[in-house]
């Protein structure tokens, strides 16, 4: 079946610092590749998702690419701010059917002002 | 439009009893699944709904566990004799039909605690 292997926390990181979550991957066929976020005290978000090689995914700031050379999906934002403290995850389907998502372990980020 | 809700959104529980867990699901969405969020275990899937088909119950840890979809919408997860081990956050997701290219919507989770 596919795995995902993510960088592990915690990280963290002043305001308007740069980050970079690494996530990499191993499927069969080409899945779609997912951020999901949580915030304290509720449940998962899905932040981002890219569908196809080279897709880049975005929103609210943060961007991901799928790499399909490297294998990977690392996640980034240019500036963080504190309110992007949260646990950030990196899924992608279990198999190719979808029928359950498989997720990284989480990086737990807290931004300071 | 509505979310994917679940309740209750917290439950204490004495260890051997059972307890009922709801999800209802996004409208139109034909696909649900749970999952458990734990300390030591990470995010794991526990089962898979898609319409009238009978469920993928792959992820189930137990026999003590087991869920049930009236009517192809809402669904319920029962744990029976509950452990301190079932300690955990419950989540449930919905989206279309699954394939590798859905998304799964989750809801706010139910967090259990067995004393």
């Amino acid at each position: 079946g596919n795995s995902v292997t993510q960088m592990e926390g915690p990280v963290t990181l002043s305001e308007e610092a740069f980050l970079t979550i690494n996530c990499t991957y191993t499927a069969t066929g080409y899945p779609s590749l997912f951020w999901y976020v949580q915030y304290p005290g509720e449940g998962l978000q899905l932040l981002l998702k890219a569908t196809k090689a080279d897709d880049k995914g975005s929103n609210k700031g943060f961007e991901a690419t799928y790499r399909k050379e490297t294998t990977s999906f690392h996640l980034e934002k240019g500036s963080v701010q504190v309110s992007d403290s949260a646990v950030y995850f990196c899924a992608l389907p279990a198999n190719q059917a979808g029928t359950a998502l498989i997720f990284g372990k989480g990086t737990t980020l807290s931004v300071s002002s | 439009g509505a979310g994917v809700s679940q309740s209750p959104s917290n439950k204490v529980t004495e260890k051997g009893k059972d307890v009922e867990l709801r999800c209802d699901p996004i409208s139109g969405h034909t696909a649900l699944y749970w999952y458990r969020q734990s300390l030591g275990q990470g995010l794991e899937f526990l089962i898979y709904f898609q319409g009238n088909s009978a469920p993928d119950k792959s992820g189930l840890p137990s026999d003590r566990f087991s869920a049930e979809r009236t009517g192809g919408s809402v669904s319920t997860l029962t744990i029976q004799r509950t452990q301190q081990e079932d300690s955990a956050v419950y989540l449930c997701a919905s989206s279309l039909p699954a394939s590798s290219r859905e998304t799964q919507y989750f809801g706010p989770g139910t967090r259990l605690l067995v004393l």
